[in-house]
């Protein structure tokens, strides 16, 4: 069975850094491109950012290139999300998702003073 | 980039009937990497169709996806209960990956 257990969310001031943890399994990590998408509480899914199989292909979307890092570590089948000068607008429940298995539950991020 | 519509923002229908949801691309999608997703109250979503036809495992054959370029659908035959949610559709061809603003299936 596809696990995905989220970690590391939790309240940060603005200005702040999170990072957050995805431990995977069931399925052979190594073999999959993995992202992450995160959803205001009522409102839509938007895609945040994703790697490559290997780690070496990554992709932002434009409201967090240049403060979220992405990156994996396949020898711990683990994949994580660095976020830094947070904002009150990246406030979400970030989930981490393998967009042919299965989701995570999400783990909620609130940027707020 | 790639804009999803999806139509129609909300659907009423009853058990039994059958529901089919629309989702426009601005663009065409490549290789049609086009995905619905259930999403019910407090839970993450749920994959059904990927590659715009093809059932992810496990997801009931009243559900179906059709379509190709611009143009997807998501067809579930005879609505039971457990079916009322909110769809998404996704296309993961063109960065940036898109979602639609989502379909609500509510009873009537």
């Amino acid at each position: 069975e596809v696990q995905l257990v989220e970690s590391g969310g939790g309240l940060v001031q603005p200005g702040g850094s999170l990072r957050l943890s995805c431990a995977a399994s069931g399925f052979t990590f190594t073999n999959y491109w993995m992202h992450w998408v995160r959803q205001v509480p009522g409102k839509g899914l938007v895609w945040v950012s994703r790697i490559s199989s290997d780690g070496n292909t990554i992709n932002y979307a434009d409201p967090v290139k240049g403060r979220f890092t992405i990156s994996r570590d396949n020898a711990k089948n683990t994949l994580y999300l660095q976020m830094n000068s947070l904002r009150a607008e990246d406030t979400a429940m970030y989930y981490c998702v393998n967009l042919l298995l299965g989701w995570g539950q999400g783990t909620l991020v609130t940027v707020s003073s | 980039e790639i804009v999803l519509t999806q139509s129609p923002g909300t659907l009423s229908l009853s058990p039994g009937e059958r529901a089919t949801l629309s989702c426009r691309a601005s663009q065409s999608v490549n290789n049609n990497y086009l995905a619905w997703y259930q999403q019910k109250f407090g839970q993450a979503p749920r994959l059904l169709i990927y590659d715009a036809s093809s059932r992810a495992t496990g997801i009931p054959d009243r559900f179906s996806g059709s379509g190709s370029g611009t143009d997807f659908s998501l067809t579930i035959s005879r609505l039971e209960p457990e079916d009322f949610a909110v769809y998404y559709c996704l296309q993961y061809g063109n960065l940036p990956i898109m979602f639609g603003q989502g379909t609500r299936l509510e009873i009537k």
